[in-house]
């Protein structure tokens, strides 16, 4: 089944504490990219990146560093995570460049993160 | 500053009636305009796009339509059906194609 992974799907964590959020795709895309969702902000991108080790900063990139080492992996990484960081975010993929002719980008289900 | 916005943050519909969501963006360098349909505690997925060359784009119930002169596009549910109760997100992407912006969603109702 064709699908994007996140772990962990939910996380409670403190203030300074360094995480990781884990993201991996089946569907042998080439661009992958990070979101987080806000209230009454909607979605907003964090990272993305064309392919392997080529990222680049979405809108919100402060506080978020990216790695693309493998094709199929995307993680997210909050080295010093702040209470403005609590969101939920999702990771998604798509083939080509932008989601390729369609702009269709798979998500997945998202992480739910907590900072104290 | 929000570049794609949704000015209705929710919208009731009688279930076989048409639903009308709005967008309007700001940046005449997008190229592209997307619909995302999203249910509670899932991530969001792919509806229906647009390319800036065309006005229209059909889907079985659902079509959007583009207004470049106003900076507008619209998204019509007909009929829509209680299962189509989520919130749905325009998004635009640039001309490079590398950067997605999204709007802030409008959560969708349709009352049986």
């Amino acid at each position: 089944e064709a699908q994007v992974t996140q772990n962990p799907r939910y996380l409670i964590t403190v203030t300074g504490k360094k995480l990781t959020v884990t993201c991996s795709q089946n569907m042998n895309h080439e661009y992958m990219s990070w979101y987080r969702q806000d209230p009454g902000l909607g979605l907003r991108q964090i990272y993305y990146s064309m392919n392997v080790e080529v990222t680049d900063k979405g809108d919100v990139p402060e506080g978020y560093k990216v790695s693309r080492k493998e094709k199929r992996n995307f993680p997210l990484i909050l080295e010093s995570p702040s209470p403005n960081q609590t969101s939920l975010y999702f990771c998604a993929s798509s083939r080509g460049w932008g989601g390729g002719p369609t702009g269709e980008l798979f998500f997945g289900e998202g992480s739910r993160l907590t900072v104290l | 500053d929000q570049q794609v916005k949704q000015n209705s943050p929710s919208l009731s519909v009688q279930e076989g009636r048409i639903s009308i969501l709005n967008c309007d963006y700001t940046n005449s360098m997008f190229d592209y305009f997307l619909w995302y349909k999203k249910y509670p505690a899932e991530g969001p997925t792919f509806l229906i796009s647009i390319s800036s060359i065309k006005d229209k784009n059909e889907d079985g119930r659902f079509t959007v339509f583009l207004n470049k002169s106003a900076k507008h596009l619209s998204l019509h549910i007909v009929p829509s059906q209680p299962g189509d109760s989520a919130v749905y997100f325009c998004a635009a992407i640039t001309n490079t194609g590398n950067q997605f912006y999204f709007g802030t969603g409008t959560s969708l109702t349709v009352i049986p």
